[in-house]
Protein backbone atom coordinates (compact mmCIF):
# COMPACT_ATOMS: atom_id res chain seq x y z
CA UNK A 1 0.00 0.00 0.00
CA UNK A 2 1.29 3.24 -1.01
CA UNK A 3 1.33 5.65 1.65
CA UNK A 4 -0.34 8.51 0.85
CA UNK A 5 -2.95 7.66 -2.02
CA UNK A 6 -4.17 9.96 -4.85
CA UNK A 7 -6.40 9.65 -7.74
CA UNK A 8 -4.06 11.32 -10.80
CA UNK A 9 -7.55 11.79 -12.65
CA UNK A 10 -8.05 13.85 -14.62
CA UNK A 11 -10.88 15.31 -12.61
CA UNK A 12 -12.86 17.79 -14.97
CA UNK A 13 -15.33 19.82 -13.75
CA UNK A 14 -17.57 22.82 -15.09
CA UNK A 15 -16.84 26.68 -13.75
CA UNK A 16 -18.98 27.06 -10.68
CA UNK A 17 -19.49 23.87 -9.46
CA UNK A 18 -17.60 22.33 -6.40
CA UNK A 19 -14.36 19.98 -7.37
CA UNK A 20 -13.57 17.11 -4.50
CA UNK A 21 -10.85 16.07 -4.08
CA UNK A 22 -9.76 13.03 -2.04
CA UNK A 23 -6.34 11.45 -0.24
CA UNK A 24 -5.67 8.71 1.99
CA UNK A 25 -2.41 7.73 3.93
CA UNK A 26 -1.49 4.82 5.46
CA UNK A 27 0.28 5.82 8.55
CA UNK A 28 -1.52 6.57 11.68
CA UNK A 29 0.64 8.57 12.90
CA UNK A 30 0.84 11.02 10.84
CA UNK A 31 0.84 14.38 12.05
CA UNK A 32 0.23 17.10 9.31
CA UNK A 33 -1.81 17.03 6.37
CA UNK A 34 -1.20 19.22 3.36
CA UNK A 35 -2.59 20.76 0.02
CA UNK A 36 -0.13 22.00 -2.26
CA UNK A 37 -1.14 23.39 -6.03
CA UNK A 38 1.02 22.73 -8.68
CA UNK A 39 0.73 24.38 -12.05
CA UNK A 40 2.22 23.17 -15.11
CA UNK A 41 5.97 24.15 -15.24
CA UNK A 42 5.63 26.14 -11.95
CA UNK A 43 6.47 24.87 -7.82
CA UNK A 44 4.07 23.92 -5.95
CA UNK A 45 2.57 26.28 -3.58
CA UNK A 46 0.57 25.78 -0.29
CA UNK A 47 -2.68 26.52 -0.72
CA UNK A 48 -4.45 24.39 2.83
CA UNK A 49 -2.77 22.92 5.65
CA UNK A 50 -5.00 21.07 8.81
CA UNK A 51 -3.70 19.45 11.92
CA UNK A 52 -6.84 18.45 13.78
CA UNK A 53 -9.81 16.57 12.89
CA UNK A 54 -12.56 18.49 11.32
CA UNK A 55 -13.02 20.78 8.64
CA UNK A 56 -11.01 24.13 8.04
CA UNK A 57 -12.28 26.65 5.57
CA UNK A 58 -10.29 29.34 3.77
CA UNK A 59 -11.91 31.62 0.85
CA UNK A 60 -13.34 29.08 -1.59
CA UNK A 61 -11.33 26.07 -0.20
CA UNK A 62 -12.38 24.05 2.53
CA UNK A 63 -9.89 21.10 3.43
CA UNK A 64 -11.24 17.92 6.03
CA UNK A 65 -9.23 15.22 8.02
CA UNK A 66 -11.00 12.30 9.35
CA UNK A 67 -7.59 10.15 10.99
CA UNK A 68 -9.76 7.50 12.08
CA UNK A 69 -10.71 6.85 8.38
CA UNK A 70 -6.86 8.38 7.59
CA UNK A 71 -8.51 10.37 5.06
CA UNK A 72 -7.80 14.01 3.89
CA UNK A 73 -10.05 15.58 1.16
CA UNK A 74 -10.02 19.11 -0.46
CA UNK A 75 -13.15 21.34 -1.81
CA UNK A 76 -13.08 23.77 -4.03
CA UNK A 77 -16.12 25.51 -4.29
CA UNK A 78 -17.13 27.51 -7.35
CA UNK A 79 -14.21 26.48 -9.33
CA UNK A 80 -12.65 28.70 -11.95
CA UNK A 81 -10.47 27.90 -14.86
CA UNK A 82 -7.13 29.46 -12.64
CA UNK A 83 -7.35 26.25 -10.71
CA UNK A 84 -6.44 24.03 -13.11
CA UNK A 85 -3.42 22.69 -11.75
CA UNK A 86 -2.58 19.27 -10.24
CA UNK A 87 -2.80 19.10 -6.29
CA UNK A 88 -0.79 17.43 -4.51
CA UNK A 89 -1.54 15.83 -0.59
CA UNK A 90 1.20 15.93 1.69
CA UNK A 91 1.89 14.09 5.10
CA UNK A 92 4.21 14.41 7.89
CA UNK A 93 5.06 11.48 9.86
CA UNK A 94 7.18 11.73 13.07
CA UNK A 95 9.13 9.25 14.84
CA UNK A 96 12.64 8.66 14.56
CA UNK A 97 12.38 9.01 10.64
CA UNK A 98 10.04 11.76 10.08
CA UNK A 99 9.25 12.87 6.79
CA UNK A 100 6.92 14.93 4.02
CA UNK A 101 5.08 11.92 1.88
CA UNK A 102 3.46 13.32 -1.03
CA UNK A 103 0.61 11.72 -3.31
CA UNK A 104 1.17 11.53 -6.91
CA UNK A 105 -1.63 14.03 -7.22
CA UNK A 106 -4.73 15.00 -9.06
CA UNK A 107 -5.02 16.55 -12.02
CA UNK A 108 -7.75 19.42 -12.05
CA UNK A 109 -9.37 20.60 -14.81
CA UNK A 110 -12.14 23.60 -14.83
CA UNK A 111 -13.63 23.92 -17.99
CA UNK A 112 -15.51 27.66 -18.80
CA UNK B 1 11.76 39.53 0.72
CA UNK B 2 13.60 37.55 -1.91
CA UNK B 3 11.95 34.26 -2.38
CA UNK B 4 13.75 30.95 -2.09
CA UNK B 5 16.66 30.56 -4.81
CA UNK B 6 17.96 27.52 -6.62
CA UNK B 7 20.80 27.40 -9.08
CA UNK B 8 21.71 26.62 -11.59
CA UNK B 9 18.01 26.58 -13.52
CA UNK B 10 18.99 23.28 -15.74
CA UNK B 11 22.19 21.22 -15.54
CA UNK B 12 23.21 18.21 -17.94
CA UNK B 13 25.96 16.03 -17.14
CA UNK B 14 26.67 11.91 -18.19
CA UNK B 15 26.78 9.22 -16.39
CA UNK B 16 29.18 8.60 -13.46
CA UNK B 17 29.96 12.61 -13.03
CA UNK B 18 28.78 13.79 -10.15
CA UNK B 19 26.93 17.19 -9.34
CA UNK B 20 26.11 20.15 -6.46
CA UNK B 21 22.91 21.72 -6.84
CA UNK B 22 22.58 25.00 -4.69
CA UNK B 23 19.45 26.71 -2.14
CA UNK B 24 19.19 29.74 -0.24
CA UNK B 25 16.29 29.88 1.98
CA UNK B 26 14.26 32.76 2.79
CA UNK B 27 15.85 35.20 4.88
CA UNK B 28 15.49 33.81 8.61
CA UNK B 29 14.13 29.96 7.37
CA UNK B 30 16.07 27.52 9.52
CA UNK B 31 14.39 24.55 7.61
CA UNK B 32 15.49 23.77 4.45
CA UNK B 33 14.50 20.33 2.89
CA UNK B 34 15.12 18.59 -0.85
CA UNK B 35 12.78 17.11 -2.90
CA UNK B 36 13.12 14.95 -5.84
CA UNK B 37 10.28 15.05 -8.75
CA UNK B 38 9.77 12.62 -11.85
CA UNK B 39 6.86 12.24 -13.80
CA UNK B 40 6.72 8.47 -12.72
CA UNK B 41 7.23 8.86 -8.61
CA UNK B 42 6.02 11.99 -7.91
CA UNK B 43 7.39 14.20 -5.58
CA UNK B 44 9.96 12.21 -3.15
CA UNK B 45 11.37 13.70 0.37
CA UNK B 46 15.11 13.60 0.39
CA UNK B 47 16.47 15.04 3.02
CA UNK B 48 16.14 17.88 5.69
CA UNK B 49 18.68 20.39 7.58
CA UNK B 50 18.15 22.65 10.34
CA UNK B 51 21.15 24.38 12.37
CA UNK B 52 23.61 22.50 9.54
CA UNK B 53 22.24 19.10 11.02
CA UNK B 54 20.70 17.04 8.79
CA UNK B 55 17.56 15.94 10.93
CA UNK B 56 15.39 13.99 8.45
CA UNK B 57 15.94 11.56 5.16
CA UNK B 58 14.29 9.78 2.94
CA UNK B 59 14.83 6.31 1.52
CA UNK B 60 17.65 7.52 -1.10
CA UNK B 61 20.43 6.04 -1.45
CA UNK B 62 23.45 7.20 -0.22
CA UNK B 63 24.68 8.87 -3.41
CA UNK B 64 22.47 11.58 -2.56
CA UNK B 65 23.91 14.07 0.35
CA UNK B 66 24.05 17.14 1.87
CA UNK B 67 24.61 19.78 3.89
CA UNK B 68 23.93 23.09 5.32
CA UNK B 69 25.84 26.13 6.41
CA UNK B 70 25.79 28.48 8.82
CA UNK B 71 23.84 30.86 6.66
CA UNK B 72 21.31 28.34 6.27
CA UNK B 73 22.20 28.03 2.76
CA UNK B 74 21.96 24.43 1.67
CA UNK B 75 23.76 22.18 -0.90
CA UNK B 76 22.38 19.05 -2.31
CA UNK B 77 25.40 16.56 -3.80
CA UNK B 78 24.60 13.06 -6.21
CA UNK B 79 27.60 11.18 -6.80
CA UNK B 80 28.76 8.62 -9.68
CA UNK B 81 25.01 9.57 -11.25
CA UNK B 82 22.47 7.67 -12.63
CA UNK B 83 20.38 7.96 -15.82
CA UNK B 84 17.31 7.47 -13.30
CA UNK B 85 18.66 10.45 -11.11
CA UNK B 86 17.23 12.59 -14.10
CA UNK B 87 14.78 14.44 -12.29
CA UNK B 88 13.88 18.48 -10.98
CA UNK B 89 15.21 18.53 -7.57
CA UNK B 90 13.54 21.16 -5.47
CA UNK B 91 14.16 22.67 -2.03
CA UNK B 92 12.07 24.32 0.14
CA UNK B 93 12.52 26.69 3.04
CA UNK B 94 10.31 27.15 6.24
CA UNK B 95 10.91 28.70 9.69
CA UNK B 96 11.40 25.56 11.77
CA UNK B 97 10.39 22.16 9.93
CA UNK B 98 8.31 20.29 7.72
CA UNK B 99 4.81 20.40 9.87
CA UNK B 100 4.37 24.19 8.41
CA UNK B 101 4.36 25.97 4.90
CA UNK B 102 7.10 25.04 2.85
CA UNK B 103 8.11 28.00 0.55
CA UNK B 104 9.87 26.43 -2.77
CA UNK B 105 12.25 27.37 -4.87
CA UNK B 106 12.15 27.18 -8.86
CA UNK B 107 14.16 23.78 -9.06
CA UNK B 108 16.97 22.70 -10.75
CA UNK B 109 16.37 20.15 -13.84
CA UNK B 110 18.90 18.01 -14.13
CA UNK B 111 19.29 15.53 -17.42
CA UNK B 112 21.85 12.82 -16.92
CA UNK B 113 22.58 11.39 -20.50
Amino acid sequence: QKEVEQNSGPLSVPEGAIASLNCTYSDRGSQSFFWYRQYSGKSPELIMFIYSNGDKEDGRFTAQLNKASQYVSLLIRDSQPSDSATYLCAVTRGGSQGNLIFGKGTKLSVKP
Amino acid sequence: KAGVTQTPRYLIKTRGQQVTLSCSPISGHRSVSWYQQTPGQGLQFLFEYFSETQRNKGNFPGRFSGRQFSNSRSEMNVSTLELGDSALYLCASSWRDLNEKLFFGSGTQLSVL
